[in-house]
């Protein structure tokens, strides 16, 4: 079974703070995603990964920054935490694209941080 | 406009009916198309999957692909109390490539 973890499921932080996310896969997956989804917008991909130390930015990058040392972990790094950021933050990943052509390349999910900045 | 429409409803439903959810995207490019279901306070998982148009059976869940009019379709056959939950689809141009989503419909079977 996948499973994608991530470091906390609540977290309430001030405005300025710096804010890390973490997400742990234990499936070698080579591709991760972060991921915020807020009422009437759904899910937008903040940023994603395809290998360690590679970042690719998503829709929504701004504010936001990444960092992926290893294979199995992903980081979601908040500068200076903003009012706007509260939202829920979900972690995601997959297989690589070259190795597969079907539902196995799905993403997979972790449980999400619900993230309240004051 | 967005590049994949949902109706967020909220939809209520009797047990026992059957569901019909929808989405409307905009790029011909899509050809992997997924819907999840994303229970309260839990990360969405997968539910169906499904490459170019036609039809995908599993269970009580029928999920369909139109390309030629950009819309696809979750059916829930018997739906049960615990069909309750968010419902969104997804699709991407590739297989293993980033996903775009709907906003999700949030649905309610009540017993």
């Amino acid at each position: 079974d996948v499973k994608v973890t991530q470091s906390s499921r609540y977290l309430v932080k001030r405005t300025g703070e710096k804010v890390f996310l973490e997400c742990v896969q234990d499936m070698d997956h080579e591709n991760m995603f972060w991921y915020r989804q807020d009422p009437g917008l759904g899910l937008r991909l903040i940023y994603f990964s395809y290998d360690v130390k590679m970042k690719e930015k998503g829709d929504i990058p701004e504010g936001y920054s990444v960092s992926r040392e290893k294979k199995e972990r992903f980081s979601l790094i908040l500068e200076s935490a903003s009012t706007n950021q509260t939202s829920m933050y979900l972690c995601a990943s997959s297989l690589a694209l070259r190795e597969v052509s079907g539902p196995q390349e799905t993403q997979y999910f972790g449980p999400g941080t619900r993230l309240l900045v004051l | 406009q967005k590049e994949v429409e949902q109706d967020p409803g909220p939809l209520s439903v009797p047990e026992g009916a059957i569901v019909s959810l929808n989405c409307t995207y905009s790029n011909s490019a899509f050809q992997y198309f997924m819907w999840y279901r994303q229970y309260s306070r839990k990360g969405p998982e997968l539910l169906m999957y499904t490459y170019s148009s036609g039809n995908k059976e599993d269970g009580r869940f029928t999920a369909q692909v139109d390309k030629s009019s950009k819309y696809i379709s979750l059916f829930i056959r018997d739906s049960q109390p615990s069909d309750s939950a968010t419902y969104l689809c997804a699709m991407s141009q590739t297989s293993g490539s980033r996903l775009t989503f709907g906003e999700g419909t949030q649905l309610t079977v009540n017993p």
